[in-house]
């Protein structure tokens, strides 16, 4: 168990609906990363956050956005969903930010199915 | 393309063996790390190698890095059935983590 909690486990949604996924870091953690993990793309990373603040943006669509909370939990919204979307999202935490050599800890996921 | 690519993309062992699993990146990079991913599930830490650094060992695993070439590789010793798994590079560029496309490891028993 690696500390970092995702809720909800799996999500069924229609195409057109807008869903929000939700990250609990580690404790003391203050960054928190997003990634998407789909059979076609490989482990995407989306965005991140440290202590509230938006520090790092990857592949993520304009149709998504995140936020991280002063409670340092972090929602991912993801609006307009299109069949493709359908993936594995992960959150991961760390203590600082990676690019100052920490180790990222993953959360269990959330597998999002859009039909 | 992804910036880290893993070779092989599937390793078939058995009980016992070693496995060595390759990762290529294409620009400079502050660290490398190397992650587990069981079926479905979230990736676990194994490993973080400094670029200034050219060998790191924990427990059965060794990890080397060449910046010259570009490349890293994992060694996993005496390999166990619960070591099947997949295996992906994490290579840190400009402010984020780019993860290669994992090689799937499998230990027969």
């Amino acid at each position: 168990d690696s500390g970092v909690t995702q809720t909800p486990k799996h999500l069924i949604t229609a195409t057109g609906q807008r869903v929000t996924l939700r990250c609990s870091p580690r404790s003391g953690d203050l960054s928190v990363y997003w990634y998407q993990q789909s059979l076609d793309q490989g482990l995407q990373f989306l965005i991140q956050y440290y202590n509230g603040e938006e520090r790092a943006k990857g592949n993520i669509l304009e149709r998504f956005s995140a936020q991280q909370f002063p409670d340092l939990h972090s929602e991912l919204n993801l609006s307009s969903l299109e069949l493709g979307d359908s993936a594995l999202y992960f959150c991961a935490s760390s203590v600082g930010e990676v690019w100052e050599n920490n180790e990222q800890f993953f959360g269990p996921g959330t597998r999002l199915t859009v039909l | 393309s992804q910036q880290g690519e893993e070779d092989p993309q599937a390793l078939s062992i058995q009980e016992g063996e070693n496995a060595t699993m390759n990762c290529s990146y294409k620009t400079s990079i502050n660290n490398l790390q190397w992650y587990r991913q069981n079926s479905g599930r979230g990736l676990v830490h194994l490993i973080l190698i400094r670029s200034n650094e050219r060998e790191k060992h924990s427990g059965r695993l060794r990890v080397t890095l060449d910046t010259s070439k570009k490349s890293s590789s994992l060694l996993i010793t005496a390999s166990r059935a619960a070591d099947t798994a997949s295996y992906f590079c994490a290579t840190l560029g400009t402010y984020k983590y780019i993860f290669g496309t994992g090689t799937r490891l499998k230990v027969l028993a």
